[in-house]
């Protein structure tokens, strides 16, 4: 696609339910980055996939987050058994590549990210 | 760890002014890259601006200049002939020069007010 994009865009849901967040990164972009970003503060990494491999899942706050990535495309954020405090917007980015430092081949694209509330 | 630092939370410049944000880093690296990121209501990240640190000269694209000053870990954002569209959220962002993932590390943001 000519984007990153991410579905939904934004989701209510009760403490204590499972929610799945989706991310379809640029067409032929090999690594894509989850990134969550509470109110008014700035974005905290969550996982790095390369293909579908996630050499550096370091930012998952918890077990109740897992990531996954088929096909080395779409993406999913699983939250299982929300908490208040998992509310955020969650951002996906997706880059050629994540294995070389030329910024011209990593540069990350942002989607619009997912506005997730937990009553 | 890395950690970088925006100590200005919220900002406000007239239209046509100049304004400079702010934004200072803590690293142990000699290579990496410096980002300026903005955010506007629509939630999407747009890159700003970018920095090689092995590169002493200032990057620059069009009203948006950095002050890039490697040795005072300082990386500041000076946006020239302010406009009404640059209102929006500006985040700072550091990423270490290696090819393990890349991810990047934001700072808490400065809100930019443009007033007409």
């Amino acid at each position: 696609g000519a984007g990153v994009s991410q579905s939904p865009s934004n989701k209510v849901t009760e403490k204590g339910k499972d929610v799945e967040l989706r991310c379809d990164p640029i067409s032929g972009h090999t690594a894509l980055y989850w990134y969550r970003q509470s109110l008014g503060q700035g974005l905290e990494f969550l996982i790095y996939f390369q293909g579908n491999s996630a050499p550096d899942k370091s930012g998952l706050p918890s077990d109740r987050f897992s990531a996954e990535r088929t096909g080395g495309s779409v993406s999913t954020l699983t939250i299982q058994r929300t908490q208040q405090e998992d509310s955020a917007v969650y951002l996906c980015a997706s880059s050629l590549s994540g294995l070389v430092a030329e910024p011209q081949l990593n540069e990350q694209f942002f989607g619009p990210g997912t506005r997730l509330t937990v009553l | 760890a890395q950690t970088v630092t925006q100590s200005q939370p919220e900002m406000s410049v007239q239209e046509a002014e100049t304004v400079t944000l702010s934004c200072t880093y803590d690293t142990s690296e000699s290579d990496y890259y410096l980002f300026w990121y903005k955010q506007p209501p629509s939630r999407q990240m747009i890159l700003v601006i970018r920095q090689e640190a092995y590169k002493q000269q200032n990057a620059t694209e069009n009203r948006f200049s950095v002050n890039f000053q490697k040795a005072a870990k300082s990386f500041s954002l000076k946006i020239s002939d302010s406009q009404l569209g640059d209102a929006a959220m500006y985040f700072c962002a550091y990423r270490i020069w290696d090819n393990a993932g890349n991810m990047l590390t934001f700072g808490g943001g400065t809100r930019l007010m443009v007033k007409p």
